[in-house]
Protein backbone atom coordinates (compact mmCIF):
# COMPACT_ATOMS: atom_id res chain seq x y z
CA UNK A 1 0.00 0.00 0.00
CA UNK A 2 0.81 3.59 -0.11
CA UNK A 3 3.10 5.11 2.36
CA UNK A 4 3.41 8.53 3.41
CA UNK A 5 5.75 10.27 5.68
CA UNK A 6 5.84 13.86 6.67
CA UNK A 7 8.21 16.32 8.15
CA UNK A 8 9.13 18.54 10.20
CA UNK A 9 6.60 17.10 12.84
CA UNK A 10 6.31 20.67 14.44
CA UNK A 11 7.27 23.88 13.25
CA UNK A 12 7.32 27.30 14.72
CA UNK A 13 7.75 30.29 12.56
CA UNK A 14 7.74 34.08 13.18
CA UNK A 15 4.70 35.86 11.57
CA UNK A 16 5.58 37.00 8.32
CA UNK A 17 8.41 34.46 7.62
CA UNK A 18 7.39 31.42 5.22
CA UNK A 19 6.74 28.07 6.11
CA UNK A 20 7.61 24.57 4.54
CA UNK A 21 6.29 21.18 4.93
CA UNK A 22 7.85 18.15 3.00
CA UNK A 23 6.23 14.50 1.84
CA UNK A 24 7.43 11.74 0.66
CA UNK A 25 5.18 9.15 -0.87
CA UNK A 26 5.94 5.44 -2.27
CA UNK A 27 3.65 4.33 -4.61
CA UNK A 28 4.41 6.05 -8.39
CA UNK A 29 1.44 5.16 -9.09
CA UNK A 30 -0.55 8.15 -6.94
CA UNK A 31 -1.78 10.81 -8.95
CA UNK A 32 -3.23 13.29 -6.35
CA UNK A 33 -1.92 15.14 -3.18
CA UNK A 34 -4.04 17.18 -1.56
CA UNK A 35 -3.39 19.48 2.01
CA UNK A 36 -5.87 19.43 4.86
CA UNK A 37 -5.20 21.69 7.53
CA UNK A 38 -7.02 21.16 11.01
CA UNK A 39 -7.47 23.13 13.74
CA UNK A 40 -7.67 22.15 16.89
CA UNK A 41 -11.37 20.68 17.44
CA UNK A 42 -12.20 21.42 13.98
CA UNK A 43 -12.68 19.19 11.21
CA UNK A 44 -9.76 18.70 8.58
CA UNK A 45 -10.21 21.24 5.58
CA UNK A 46 -8.70 20.63 1.80
CA UNK A 47 -6.68 24.16 1.25
CA UNK A 48 -4.61 23.02 -1.85
CA UNK A 49 -4.03 20.06 -3.99
CA UNK A 50 -2.20 19.17 -6.84
CA UNK A 51 -2.26 16.23 -9.52
CA UNK A 52 0.33 14.16 -10.95
CA UNK A 53 0.88 15.76 -14.38
CA UNK A 54 1.12 19.46 -12.68
CA UNK A 55 4.36 20.56 -11.24
CA UNK A 56 3.32 23.48 -9.47
CA UNK A 57 0.07 24.94 -7.87
CA UNK A 58 -0.35 28.56 -5.91
CA UNK A 59 -3.47 29.79 -4.15
CA UNK A 60 -3.03 33.02 -2.85
CA UNK A 61 0.06 32.49 0.07
CA UNK A 62 0.09 28.78 -0.66
CA UNK A 63 1.72 26.89 -3.15
CA UNK A 64 2.31 23.44 -3.60
CA UNK A 65 5.22 21.41 -5.60
CA UNK A 66 5.58 18.14 -6.84
CA UNK A 67 8.36 16.03 -7.74
CA UNK A 68 7.19 12.83 -9.26
CA UNK A 69 10.47 11.55 -10.10
CA UNK A 70 11.70 12.03 -6.40
CA UNK A 71 8.20 11.34 -5.05
CA UNK A 72 7.43 13.75 -3.17
CA UNK A 73 5.62 17.06 -2.76
CA UNK A 74 6.05 20.27 -0.36
CA UNK A 75 3.61 22.54 0.65
CA UNK A 76 4.63 26.19 0.70
CA UNK A 77 3.48 29.03 3.70
CA UNK A 78 4.66 32.25 2.81
CA UNK A 79 3.84 35.65 4.93
CA UNK A 80 2.74 33.25 7.49
CA UNK A 81 -0.01 34.97 9.84
CA UNK A 82 -1.26 33.89 13.75
CA UNK A 83 -4.03 32.35 11.80
CA UNK A 84 -1.97 29.50 10.01
CA UNK A 85 -1.65 28.04 13.02
CA UNK A 86 -2.98 24.72 12.69
CA UNK A 87 -2.07 21.01 12.28
CA UNK A 88 -1.67 20.48 8.49
CA UNK A 89 -1.80 16.67 6.68
CA UNK A 90 -0.37 15.68 3.55
CA UNK A 91 -1.93 12.78 1.54
CA UNK A 92 -1.48 10.70 -1.33
CA UNK A 93 -4.24 9.12 -3.45
CA UNK A 94 -4.23 5.33 -4.48
CA UNK A 95 -5.57 5.54 -7.44
CA UNK A 96 -6.87 1.38 -7.47
CA UNK A 97 -9.13 2.30 -4.53
CA UNK A 98 -9.69 6.09 -4.24
CA UNK A 99 -8.18 5.79 -1.10
CA UNK A 100 -6.27 8.48 0.55
CA UNK A 101 -2.93 7.81 2.73
CA UNK A 102 -2.17 10.40 5.15
CA UNK A 103 1.23 12.09 6.40
CA UNK A 104 1.31 12.24 10.43
CA UNK A 105 0.83 15.58 10.48
CA UNK A 106 2.92 18.95 11.00
CA UNK A 107 1.99 21.08 14.04
CA UNK A 108 2.74 25.15 12.15
CA UNK A 109 2.72 27.44 15.31
CA UNK A 110 3.45 31.32 13.97
CA UNK A 111 4.45 33.73 16.71
CA UNK A 112 3.42 37.29 16.87
CA UNK B 1 -18.36 20.84 -2.15
CA UNK B 2 -20.70 18.47 -0.16
CA UNK B 3 -22.34 19.33 2.86
CA UNK B 4 -21.97 16.61 5.84
CA UNK B 5 -24.09 16.65 9.18
CA UNK B 6 -22.65 14.33 11.20
CA UNK B 7 -24.43 13.05 14.47
CA UNK B 8 -23.92 12.65 17.54
CA UNK B 9 -21.13 15.51 18.05
CA UNK B 10 -19.65 13.71 21.01
CA UNK B 11 -20.63 10.83 23.07
CA UNK B 12 -19.85 9.41 26.13
CA UNK B 13 -20.31 6.03 26.59
CA UNK B 14 -20.24 3.01 28.96
CA UNK B 15 -18.06 -0.01 28.11
CA UNK B 16 -19.45 -2.90 26.54
CA UNK B 17 -21.96 -0.52 25.08
CA UNK B 18 -22.26 0.37 21.18
CA UNK B 19 -22.78 3.51 19.60
CA UNK B 20 -23.90 4.00 16.05
CA UNK B 21 -22.75 7.40 14.25
CA UNK B 22 -24.64 8.83 11.04
CA UNK B 23 -23.22 10.36 8.89
CA UNK B 24 -26.23 12.44 6.02
CA UNK B 25 -24.73 14.14 2.44
CA UNK B 26 -26.76 16.91 1.12
CA UNK B 27 -25.65 15.42 -2.01
CA UNK B 28 -24.86 11.86 -3.48
CA UNK B 29 -21.50 10.98 -3.64
CA UNK B 30 -19.78 7.97 -5.12
CA UNK B 31 -17.06 7.36 -2.44
CA UNK B 32 -17.54 7.50 1.56
CA UNK B 33 -15.15 6.88 3.95
CA UNK B 34 -15.23 6.13 7.43
CA UNK B 35 -11.83 7.68 9.18
CA UNK B 36 -10.31 7.43 13.47
CA UNK B 37 -8.29 10.04 14.97
CA UNK B 38 -6.75 9.36 18.63
CA UNK B 39 -5.35 12.98 20.06
CA UNK B 40 -2.62 14.38 18.52
CA UNK B 41 -2.72 11.83 15.69
CA UNK B 42 -3.34 11.49 11.74
CA UNK B 43 -6.00 9.49 10.39
CA UNK B 44 -6.68 6.04 9.97
CA UNK B 45 -8.74 4.87 7.65
CA UNK B 46 -11.41 2.46 9.11
CA UNK B 47 -13.15 1.24 6.10
CA UNK B 48 -15.18 2.40 2.88
CA UNK B 49 -18.92 2.25 3.32
CA UNK B 50 -19.86 0.80 -0.67
CA UNK B 51 -23.56 1.60 -1.34
CA UNK B 52 -25.74 -1.54 -1.30
CA UNK B 53 -22.84 -3.94 -0.52
CA UNK B 54 -20.39 -4.99 2.38
CA UNK B 55 -18.27 -2.87 3.98
CA UNK B 56 -14.23 -2.82 2.46
CA UNK B 57 -12.24 -3.03 5.81
CA UNK B 58 -8.53 -1.93 6.84
CA UNK B 59 -6.66 -4.25 8.30
CA UNK B 60 -7.14 -3.84 11.63
CA UNK B 61 -10.40 -3.02 11.51
CA UNK B 62 -13.46 -6.09 11.50
CA UNK B 63 -17.10 -5.83 10.93
CA UNK B 64 -17.92 -7.26 13.78
CA UNK B 65 -16.06 -4.55 15.56
CA UNK B 66 -17.14 -1.64 13.38
CA UNK B 67 -20.57 -2.49 10.90
CA UNK B 68 -21.11 -0.20 8.15
CA UNK B 69 -24.55 0.42 6.61
CA UNK B 70 -24.54 2.73 3.29
CA UNK B 71 -28.02 2.20 2.12
CA UNK B 72 -27.95 4.80 -0.24
CA UNK B 73 -25.59 7.51 -1.87
CA UNK B 74 -26.13 10.05 0.60
CA UNK B 75 -26.13 8.38 4.25
CA UNK B 76 -23.90 5.65 5.96
CA UNK B 77 -23.47 4.16 9.47
CA UNK B 78 -20.62 3.13 11.56
CA UNK B 79 -21.03 1.50 14.42
CA UNK B 80 -18.60 1.05 17.16
CA UNK B 81 -19.80 -2.09 19.07
CA UNK B 82 -18.11 -3.79 22.45
CA UNK B 83 -16.71 -0.65 23.51
CA UNK B 84 -13.54 -0.86 26.05
CA UNK B 85 -11.80 2.51 26.69
CA UNK B 86 -9.43 1.94 23.63
CA UNK B 87 -11.85 2.86 21.23
CA UNK B 88 -11.91 6.60 22.67
CA UNK B 89 -11.45 8.79 20.00
CA UNK B 90 -12.38 10.91 17.17
CA UNK B 91 -14.48 8.89 14.37
CA UNK B 92 -15.04 11.22 10.95
CA UNK B 93 -16.42 10.73 7.67
CA UNK B 94 -15.20 11.55 4.30
CA UNK B 95 -17.06 11.68 1.34
CA UNK B 96 -15.99 12.15 -2.35
CA UNK B 97 -17.52 12.17 -5.78
CA UNK B 98 -15.86 10.71 -8.78
CA UNK B 99 -12.92 12.35 -10.24
CA UNK B 100 -13.26 14.92 -7.27
CA UNK B 101 -10.59 13.35 -5.19
CA UNK B 102 -10.89 16.81 -2.44
CA UNK B 103 -12.96 14.76 -0.15
CA UNK B 104 -14.81 16.43 2.88
CA UNK B 105 -14.80 15.81 5.87
CA UNK B 106 -17.67 15.58 8.47
CA UNK B 107 -17.27 17.44 12.06
CA UNK B 108 -16.47 13.98 13.58
CA UNK B 109 -18.06 12.85 16.57
CA UNK B 110 -15.79 12.62 19.95
CA UNK B 111 -16.44 9.12 21.57
CA UNK B 112 -15.18 8.55 25.32
CA UNK B 113 -15.82 5.16 26.35
CA UNK B 114 -15.72 5.05 30.72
Amino acid sequence: GENVEQHPSTLSVQEGDSAVIKCTYSDSASNYFPWYKQELGKRPQLIIDIRSNVGEKKDQRIAVTLNKTAKHFSLHITETQPEDSAVYFCAALRPNDYKLSFGAGTTVTVRA
Amino acid sequence: SAVISQKPSRDICQRGTSLTIQCQVDSQVTMMFWYRQQPGQSLTLIATANQGSEATYESGFVIDKFPISRPNLTFSTLTVSNMSPEDSSIYLCSVGRQGDYGYTFGSGTRLTVV
